[in-house]
Parts: C-alpha cells; sequence; structure tokens
C-alpha cells in the first residue's frame, strides 16, 4: 500500500484555469505538508496542517488554499494558474510532536500553459 | 531561526569511490538534521537522521553521516559508490517546533562507469 499517494500525477493546464490536487496518507500521522519543487530542484514548503490546523503559512499567493478535510487528507485548490506555477508539488506527512521525519508523496507535475 | 547549506550542486565521482556530499546548517536551538534522497521522477525518500545520542548515523544503501557540532556539519558518505547511487540528494534541519523541516538547494551525485 502505498504510504503518501497524490492525484494526479501529471497536470496540464491552461493560464487562468483552477485546479485542484490531491493528498492522501495511511500512515496515521497528525501532520501534514505541500511543498513546491521548481526546475532547479528546489524544495520550498507552502503549507502545513496538523490534525487539520492550519500551522505553518509560508509566503504563498493566495490563488493557493489549502484544504483538510480530515488528518488524513490534504488538498491543494490553485485558482487562476499563471505560467509561474508551473512546478512539481510534493505532499509529505510527519508523525508530529518531536518526530519531523518526513514521507513524501510521488508529486505531481503541473504544467501550465 | 535554521538554515542549510549544501556545498557543491553538482558531484561526480567514479563507480566504486568514495562519495562525499556537505551540508552545513545554522540553527539557534539543537537541530535535527535529515539527508533525504530524490530518484528522478519520484519523491523524496529518507536515508537516515540525526536526532540526540550517537554522532554517527547509518543509514540505508551503505550511507553515514556524521553531526559535528563544532563545525556545524551533516556531511554524508558512503565508501564505494554504485551506479544506483546516482540521484539528488537534500541535507535538511528541523529545529524547534511545529514540525517546519528547511531544504538545502539538493546535490546532483553523477557516478561514472
Amino acid at each position: 500500500d502505498t504510504a503518501v499517494s497524490q492525484t494526479p500525477k501529471y497536470l496540464v493546464t491552461q493560464m487562468g484555469n483552477d485546479k485542484s490536487i490531491k493528498c492522501e496518507q495511511n500512515l496515521g500521522h497528525d501532520t501534514m505538508y505541500w511543498y513546491k519543487q521548481d526546475s532547479k530542484k528546489f524544495l520550498k514548503i507552502m503549507f502545513s496542517y496538523n490534525n487539520k490546523e492550519l500551522i505553518i503559512n509560508e509566503t504563498v499567493p493566495n490563488r493557493f488554499s489549502p484544504k483538510s478535510p480530515d488528518k488524513a487528507h490534504l488538498n491543494l485548490h490553485i485558482n487562476s494558474l499563471e505560467l509561474g506555477d508551473s512546478a512539481v508539488y510534493f505532499c509529505a506527512s510527519s508523525q508530529g510532536g518531536s518526530s519531523h521525519e518526513q514521507y513524501f508523496g510521488p508529486g505531481t507535475r503541473l504544467t501550465v500553459t | 531561526a535554521q538554515s542549510v547549506t549544501q556545498l557543491g550542486s553538482h558531484v561526480s565521482v567514479s563507480e566504486g569511490a568514495l562519495v562525499l556530499l556537505r551540508c552545513n546548517y545554522s540553527s539557534s536551538v539543537p537541530p535535527y538534521l535529515f539527508w533525504y534522497v530524490q530518484y528522478p521522477n519520484q519523491g523524496l525518500q529518507l536515508l537516515l537522521k540525526y536526532t540526540t545520542g550517537a554522532t554517527l548515523v547509518k543509514g540505508i544503501n551503505g550511507f553515514e553521516a556524521e553531526f559535528k557540532k563544532s563545525e556545524t556539519s551533516f556531511h554524508l558518505t558512503k565508501p564505494s559508490a554504485h551506479m544506483s547511487d546516482a540521484a539528488e540528494y537534500f541535507c535538511a534541519v528541523a529545529a524547534g517546533g511545529y514540525q517546519k523541516v528547511t531544504f538545502g538547494i539538493g546535490t546532483k551525485l553523477q557516478v561514472i562507469p
């Protein structure tokens, strides 16, 4: 069974569209994250939720909105997509508490044309 | 505040040679340190981690790292490189609460036959 899964794996869309990426973890972890990895492989944290509560919200445009319906799911909705949003988006989870070890999903490659 | 510096964005070694990937960190409190590996078109996978205790940490695939507080370093080594080690390697630091992990820019390891 996949520990952290993301859908879709690839997403190609046009500028101005709205899209969502879904993430699910079956590890029983309390904390989930969204990261953006650009073309140079730089990994930047976007958001983090702990038990459905937003705990990290980095400087990210308001067009990005995370939603956590329960602690096993963290979705990312993006409005009015721009060319600069093209990247690979990774979901991750961790146990919480003193454990910072994170488990990553396979990534969603978003291409905005 | 916490940060990570990875020295060398690209490292090339011959198959069978020593692998040394350098990482220096900055943290105002005792850090947790990690090395992750990313194979092409995949998510990040934890190689090893340092939390407390023994400063020499062994990980998967024959990798190890040594935490040196006096040098604020956490370099990754492997005695003999295999072709399968070719990947992107990320050093990361976590300090303080709320699970925020800061990643380095990554080092791409090339293994030459």
